[in-house]
């Protein structure tokens, strides 16, 4: 069964300093992951995701991810954080040997402070 | 293009009512899906599709139905509304390619009250 761990419920950083976004996942194929952002009463935005090759993925609004098999980890990061990135975030996996659907993480809430 | 649009965006239900919410893409995906939104939970999948005519079971299906007669609608039933069915409702699509795995577009979202 596919699942997916984001062990912080919120993260506090603050604005122009580095933010990382953890998360973890467990699938039995090949791992095909996504970060998505939701701001407040929107839906969810597609940010980035890794399919394969580099484990440095970039996507956009400066976001960036990497990919990690042996500690099966795909962490958010941004190099200088801005106070309009505070939202919640979303980490996805979809297990490549096992169809269309994908599993979510609980999410993380990033607050940036000025 | 209008992506994916819900409607309603609000909607309180008394216990035992029935009602549908709308999902339409407008980008030819062939896979949609329905997700519930709680607290702490992340996104559950409720029910999904891969094509017109073609339904399947999500994660948390009991107490809500769907069809998809169409490419473009998906619409959620809920056929006698619970308290426990208070949530914010979730549609996506996606293209679907066996060996490239593309990335969902989601609504706005439906806040659903349940008294």
């Amino acid at each position: 069964a596919q699942s997916v761990a984001q062990p912080e419920d919120q993260v506090n950083v603050a604005e122009g300093n580095p933010l990382t976004v953890k998360c973890t996942y467990s699938v039995s194929g090949n791992p095909y992951l996504f970060w998505y952002v939701q701001y407040p009463n929107r839906g969810l935005q597609f940010l980035l995701k890794y399919i394969t090759g580099d484990n440095l993925v970039k996507g956009s609004y400066g976001f960036e991810a990497e990919f990690n098999k042996s500690q099966t980890s795909f962490h958010l990061k941004k190099p200088s954080a801005l106070v309009s990135d505070s939202a919640l975030y979303f980490c996805a996996v979809r297990d490549g040997n096992y169809g269309q659907n994908f599993v979510f993480g609980p999410g993380t809430r990033l607050s940036v402070l000025p | 293009n209008a992506g994916v649009t819900q409607t309603p965006k609000f909607q309180v239900l008394k216990t035992g009512q029935s009602m549908t919410l709308q999902c339409a893409q407008d980008m030819n995906h062939e896979y949609m899906s329905w997700y519930r939104q709680d607290p702490g939970m992340g996104l559950r999948l409720i029910h999904y599709s891969v094509g017109a005519g073609i339904t399947d079971q999500g994660e948390v299906p009991n107490g809500y139905n769907v069809s998809r007669s169409t490419t473009e609608d998906f619409p959620l039933r809920l056929l006698s509304a619970a308290p426990s069915q208070t949530s914010v409702y979730f549609c996506a699509s996606s293209y679907v390619r066996v060996s490239y795995p593309h990335e969902q577009f989601f609504g706005p979202g439906t806040r659903l009250t349940v008294l």
